[in-house]
């Protein structure tokens, strides 16, 4: 079964320090992949999505993510970790635009 | 540009009783989802539209769910009776294509006692 593993359901890291946050899928397809953020009692928000094309997905408030097919991961990082990025983190895969699949989340805890 | 409408925020219900949700997505939006999110989960999707025809609904529970969609537009997701387990926020979504952006709702948190 196609699937999305994140993890650590729990990172925290310091204020200014990098944020790494880990998603690997299981399929020998390539995915279309994402990365969406959710603040408390706020809708989901896409960050980035890779589709085709460079590996290197930049995305908003200085996330990038890298498509790595050998690894079947799509890690996400910030160089410099921000108190407003506090929040909880999930990955997604998607086969052709439909079967959606959402990992279980990471929450990101910035300490000041 | 208005975003995905969804209402009601909130709903308490009790178990065997009947609920529906209703969700306006961003206009002009073809494809609608309607995702599960259990406390401590990842969203799972229920239903995919594209117009009014179901592209996906391989993990909506038929026999207690249902979804329409029936011009194109707004959509309603029911439940019908609901369980205790059926406590969960429930998302809607909408893109202008498949593999598209998705844009989420509010969502509805639905408890059922």
């Amino acid at each position: 079964a196609q699937s999305v593993t994140q993890l650590g359901s729990h990172v925290s890291v310091s204020e200014g320090a990098l944020v790494l946050l880990r998603c690997n899928y299981s399929s020998s397809v390539p995915p279309y992949l994402f990365w969406y953020v959710q603040y408390p009692n706020q809708g989901l928000q896409l960050l980035l999505k890779y589709t085709t094309g460079a590996t290197l997905v930049k995305g908003i408030n200085g996330f990038e993510a890298e498509f790595k097919k050998s690894e079947t991961s799509f890690h996400l990082t910030k160089p410099s970790a921000h108190m407003s990025d506090a929040a909880e983190y999930f990955c997604a895969v998607s086969y052709t635009g439909n079967q959606f699949y959402f990992g279980t989340g990471t929450s990101l805890t910035v300490i000041p | 540009e208005a975003g995905v409408a969804q209402s009601p925020r909130y709903k308490i219900i009790e178990k065997r009783q009947s609920v529906a949700f209703w969700c306006n997505p961003i206009s002009g939006h073809a494809t609608l989802y309607w995702y599960q999110q259990i406390l401590g989960q990842g969203p799972k999707l229920l239903i995919q539209f594209q117009n009014n025809g179901v592209v996906d609904d391989s993990q909506l529970p038929k026999d207690r769910f249902s979804a329409e969609r029936l011009k194109g537009v707004d959509s309603t997701l029911k439940i019908q009776p609901a369980k205790l387990e059926d406590s969960a926020v429930y998302l809607c979504a909408s893109s202008l294509g498949t593999a598209d952006t998705q844009y989420f709702g509010p969502g509805t948190r639905l408890t059922v006692l």
